[in-house]
């Protein structure tokens, strides 16, 4: 059982258009992370939440962590090619003594056609 | 400020051979270090992580194993390598004086023939 299902998997669109991409789980977590990722590159951190309903932007990239913090989900407005890519959502969850080990979704792998 | 490295990038190696990747940190002192593992397109597994020298928990029963010989430098090996080994290896560490947001490496691409 994944602990973090994450959805879509899949995702093709056109520039200009809008998308959400969901992180779900059963757990709590103290706080969710959201990585983009090149083919053979490392994922590159996008953005942390930490606080239950807590919303961030980056640009045109909207980040919602849910209020009981079993959730989170990406929202981009006016996709453009240059947001093709995998975007990974990763948690850490609450409680006990955890080392600050992530526990991944499946990805989202995104593509925006010009 | 504060840099990971991981070498080699690449690595083609026949079954049964020996296995040595390396990752270091830089910037940083004691940090959280991890080992993952990643199929084509998807997410991560994690392999192995050490919060301090010499010391490493393992997540997954498997043919590698991991070392940290020193505060910053931290190696995943195999004394035999498996077809099933073949992946993208990646390594992230965590600051102790920041939250638990993880920095990755570029990764090493391995495959085993």
């Amino acid at each position: 059982t994944q602990l973090l299902e994450q959805s879509p998997q899949f995702l093709s669109i056109q520039e200009g258009e809008n998308l959400t991409v969901y992180c779900n789980s059963s757990s709590v977590f103290s706080s969710l992370q959201w990585y983009r990722q090149e083919p053979g590159e490392g994922p590159v951190l996008l953005v942390t939440v930490v606080t239950g309903g807590e919303v961030k932007k980056l640009k045109r990239l909207t980040f919602q962590f849910g209020d009981a913090r079993k959730d989170s989900s990406l929202h981009i407005t006016a996709a453009q090619p240059g947001d093709t890519g995998l975007y990974l959502c990763a948690g850490v969850e609450a409680g006990g003594t955890s080392y600050g080990k992530l526990t991944f979704g499946q990805g989202t792998i995104l593509t925006v056609h010009p | 400020s504060q840099t990971i490295h991981q070498w080699p990038a690449t690595l083609v190696q026949p079954v049964g051979s020996p296995l040595s990747l390396e990752c270091t940190v830089e910037g940083t002192s004691n940090p959280n270090l991890y080992w993952y593992r990643q199929a084509a397109g998807r997410g991560l597994q994690l392999l192995f992580y050490s919060v301090g020298i010499g010391q490493i928990s393992s997540e997954v029963p498997q043919n590698l194993s991991a070392s940290r010989p020193q505060d910053r430098q931290f190696i995943l090996s195999s004394k035999k390598l498996l077809l099933s080994d073949s992946g993208f290896y990646l390594c992230a560490y965590t600051s102790p004086f920041g939250t638990d947001t993880q920095y990755f490496g570029p990764g090493t691409r391995l495959t085993v023939l």
